[in-house]
């Protein structure tokens, strides 16, 4: 079936910096992929819709300076999250449609310190 | 604005019992609806889908799940519940073409033996 494949799996890193997400469909091309974060306790909240080779569409309350979106080719998606601040702890999760549906990436557990 | 409803925050059952999680969306038309589960440490992953055709169906791991229309449901059902079965399931839908899928708050399931 169809993979997505999401790297790093989890980053710990200091406040003020830059983080960077991958998120790839391994075996088929998307055109749309879509960018959820997930608070402990609490449901998939998505963030943005990334589009090849357009601007991604953010969910209001969503700082599109802050979460960088580039969805440069049909199978590669990238999440940065700039300026990094605690409350920017969380677990982020790609997801890109396919023939059979969604399918998720592993998430990525983004530890701010 | 639509949304997806799960009433159950935490369902604690003894292995072999039943099984039944509520799902309730409020779109209007045509609707795709999913139930995903996300194992401890894992990602989340598909258990069934309704897109059309028979109402009542069949995914992995002896689960089911029943779409009725005049309720706005798609509840999940396991007869006989194991240890493994614990998780968090999140139910999910959407309209159609690319739109993202927009998630109930989840379900955790603790099975004990």
């Amino acid at each position: 079936g169809a993979v997505v494949s999401q790297h790093p799996s989890r980053v710990i890193c200091k406040s003020g910096t830059s983080v960077k997400i991958e998120c790839r469909s391994l075996d088929f091309q998307a055109t749309t992929m879509f960018w959820y974060r997930q608070f402990p306790k609490q449901s998939l909240m998505l963030m943005a819709t990334s589009n090849e080779g357009s601007k991604a569409t953010y969910e209001q309350g969503v700082e599109k300076d802050k979460f960088l979106i580039n969805h440069a080719s049909l199978t590669l998606s990238t999440l940065t999250v700039t300026s990094a601040h605690p409350e920017d702890s969380s677990f982020y999760i790609c997801s890109a449609k396919d023939s059979n549906g969604y399918t998720f990436g592993s998430g990525t557990r983004l530890t701010v310190v | 604005a639509q949304s997806v409803s799960q009433h159950n925050h935490h369902v604690i059952l003894s292995e072999a019992a039943s099984l039944e999680l509520g799902c309730n969306y409020s779109y209007g038309g045509t609707v795709n609806l999913f139930w995903y589960v996300q194992y401890p440490g894992q990602h989340l992953q598909l258990l069934l889908k309704y897109f059309s055709g028979d109402p009542l169906v069949k995914g992995i791991k002896g689960f089911e799940a029943e779409f009725i229309k005049s309720k706005f449901s798609f509840n999940l059902r396991k007869p006989s519940v194991q240890w493994s079965d614990t998780a968090e399931y999140f139910c999910a839908a959407l309209n159609s073409g690319n739109t993202p899928l927009v998630f109930g708050k989840g379900t955790r399931l603790s099975v004990i033996a």
